[in-house]
Parts: structure tokens; C-alpha cells; sequence
């Protein structure tokens, strides 16, 4: 089963304006990551936000966590069309193999020109 | 620096054939793993290795083989291609940081099995 879920599966938005994806988790975690996926191409890092933070920014990325719902949000504000991509949570879980991530299906987003 | 590569891009099998994905990467990390991704199923883990000599199963390993010779190359194996193999794999290395783990992962090999 999915470690991560990310909500929703799909979002479709006008270029300006802001795009929220969220992660749910089933089990305890050292930290959760997220990355982008533009279509045929791999997975690019973006931002990494361990257990003991709330929250996190990268430029026009926003990242929450909050370990009592077992969630995080990405937040990408202004967005572009550039944004356009798969965005996908994945976990590290606490007391695992700190190598093994565990990604989820992904959002996929669309920014509109 | 190339980062992670991984060759072939594309490949067609006919069910039965075997072959092997190349995977290599030029910044000395430790971990290195293969995944593979399927519509609506996110990534998958394969296989992975913490360092050169071992490696070890991951979620989904049955119809694959890896080896880890040198810390530069991993090499996934399919001995007998299924059209269940038919998938997406990507290639990824990290190394463990203060922060975490962080991936950094080769552009993909669409495979297709007929």
C-alpha cells in the first residue's frame, strides 16, 4: 500500500495564480521531500522538510507538515506556465532504511497561459 | 558533471528476451536503486544498493536482477521479459546528507514488451 497520497490527482489553473497539492502518510517519518516530474523526464528534487519542522520555503514554494495529521501541503504561489508537471510527495520513514523512499501517485498540475 | 544516465531511452522486446538497462552515475554516491512507474501507480521500488557488493529487494523485484560491481554502475537485468515489464524505469542515486535522503534520478527507459 502507499506510504504517501498526494490530493488531488489533478489541478487545473490560470497562470498567476496559486497551486496547493497535499500528502497524506500512514506511518511515523524522518522526513518528507517533494518532487516535480515534467512529462517524459525524470524526477527533479525539490524541496525537503524533516520531521521536527512545520514549514519550509524555496523561492515560490511553500511546504507545511504537520505530524499530527500525518500531511503536508506544497504550495507554489504565482504560478507559470513552466510550472506545469507531475508533483509527487514521498517519504522517509522513521526507523526504516533512511535510504528507502516511498513516493506517491502524484499531482498532476496544469498551468494555463 | 552527467549525473545519473541511463541507456537505452526506448526498447521493444518480444516476450522472453532478456536484456539489461545500463545505469551509471559520476557523483561518488553510496545508494544507488531502480524503480519503475506505472500510469496511476507512482514509483515503485525495484531494486536498490547501498554501496558496491551489496544489494537488496525492494517492493516489486520479482523478474529483475541487479548487481553493483563498482560504485559508478548499476545495472538492471531482465532475464525472460514479460509484457507485465512493460513500464517506465528510472535509475537514481543519493547519498545520506544531515537533511536526508535526496534522489536524483536518470531521464527514464520507456520499455515495451510485446
Amino acid at each position: 500500500s502507499q506510504q504517501g497520497e498526494e490530493d488531488p490527482q489533478a489541478l487545473s489553473i490560470q497562470e498567476g495564480e496559486n497551486a496547493t497539492m497535499n500528502c497524506s502518510y500512514k506511518t511515523s517519518i524522518n522526513n518528507l521531500q517533494w518532487y516535480r516530474q515534467n512529462s517524459g523526464r525524470g524526477l527533479v528534487h525539490l524541496i525537503l522538510i524533516r520531521s521536527n519542522e512545520r514549514e519550509k520555503h524555496s523561492g515560490r514554494l511553500r511546504v507545511t507538515l504537520d505530524t499530527s495529521k500525518k500531511s503536508s501541503s506544497l504550495l507554489i504561489t504565482a504560478s507559470r506556465a513552466a510550472d506545469t508537471a507531475s508533483y509527487f510527495c514521498a517519504t522517509d520513514l522513521s526507523g526504516g532504511s533512511n535510504y528507502k523512499l516511498t513516493f506517491g501517485k502524484g499531482t498532476l498540475l496544469t498551468v494555463n497561459p | 558533471n552527467a549525473g545519473v544516465t541511463q541507456t537505452p531511452k526506448f526498447q521493444v522486446l518480444k516476450t522472453g528476451q532478456s536484456m539489461t538497462l545500463q545505469c551509471a552515475q559520476d557523483m561518488n554516491h553510496e545508494y544507488m536503486s531502480w524503480y519503475r512507474q506505472d500510469p496511476g501507480m507512482g514509483l515503485r521500488l525495484i531494486h536498490y544498493s547501498v554501496g558496491a557488493g551489496i544489494t537488496d529487494q525492494g517492493e516489486v523485484p520479482n523478474g529483475y536482477n541487479v548487481s553493483r560491481s563498482t560504485t559508478e554502475d548499476f545495472p538492471l537485468r531482465l532475464l525472460s521479459a514479460a509484457p507485465s515489464q512493460t513500464s517506465v524505469y528510472f535509475c537514481a542515486s543519493s547519498y545520506l546528507g544531515p537533511g536526508g535522503n535526496t534522489i536524483y534520478f536518470g531521464e527514464g527507459s520507456w520499455l515495451t514488451v510485446v
